[in-house]
């Protein structure tokens, strides 16, 4: 069963400062990973997606990279700002099933 | 697009009382999911649907039961609801079976069981 954890739970910066969230999972046999986004009393949006094939992805000043054989991913925000806070999700696929298993999150505040 | 909707918002129910939680997409997705989602805990897999017609138990499918009415909609019923199931229930879509999928989430329905 795949499991997922997410490390730090919680992250306070301050504004300006890069980032790195970090995600092991494990199960390795994975096709694709899954950052998420999730602000306060709302639903999940996807940041990024990972495929087993490819190293890292890139959206504006986020990047992700995923290393299957050593079961873990990273997510990193460059230049932070007050919007960024909010709880990051990593939910890498369970063993080809095409289902995805959450890890509980990082809560991230950027102080102005 | 709409993308995911979910009805309703909110809800309160007793305790033994029945609902239907409903979502649809209309992204042309054929795979759609049901999760919830408690403090301390993440989001956990209730029940799935590969396509039209079939559903699949995930890791808490007791006390509920699902419906893919057609490709768009994905109803979870409670039959007789209990404070345990006191929630944050979120419906989501992908396009899986192309190794290259997504998932795509709706607002979320919060339920208080009591």
């Amino acid at each position: 069963k795949q499991e997922v954890t997410q490390i730090p739970a919680a992250l306070s910066v301050p504004e300006g400062e890069n980032l790195v969230l970090n995600c092991s999972f494990t199960d390795s046999a994975i096709y694709n990973l899954q950052w998420f986004r999730q602000d306060p009393g709302k639903g999940l949006t996807s940041l990024l997606l990972i495929q087993s094939s490819q190293r890292e992805q890139t959206s504006g000043r986020l990047n992700a990279s995923l290393d299957k054989s050593s079961g873990r991913s990273t997510l990193y925000i460059a230049a932070s700002q007050p919007g960024d806070s909010a709880t990051y999700l990593c939910a890498p696929e369970e063993g080809g099933s095409e289902k995805l298993v959450f890890g509980k999150g990082t809560k991230l505040t950027v102080n102005p | 697009n709409a993308g995911v909707t979910q009805t309703p918002k909110f809800q309160v129910l007793k305790t033994g009382q029945s609902m239907t939680l409903q979502c649809a997409q209309d992204m042309n997705h054929n795979s759609m999911y049901w999760y919830r989602q408690d403090p301390g805990m993440g989001l956990r897999l209730i029940y799935y649907s590969a396509s039209e017609g079939t559903t699949d138990k995930g890791e808490v499918p007791n006390g509920y039961n699902v419906s893919r009415l057609n490709k768009r909609e994905f109803s979870l019923r409670l039959e007789s609801a209990a404070p345990s199931q006191t929630s944050v229930y979120f419906c989501a879509s992908s396009l899986t079976g192309t190794g290259d999928y997504e998932q795509y989430f709706g607002p979320g329905t919060r339920l208080t069981v009591t």
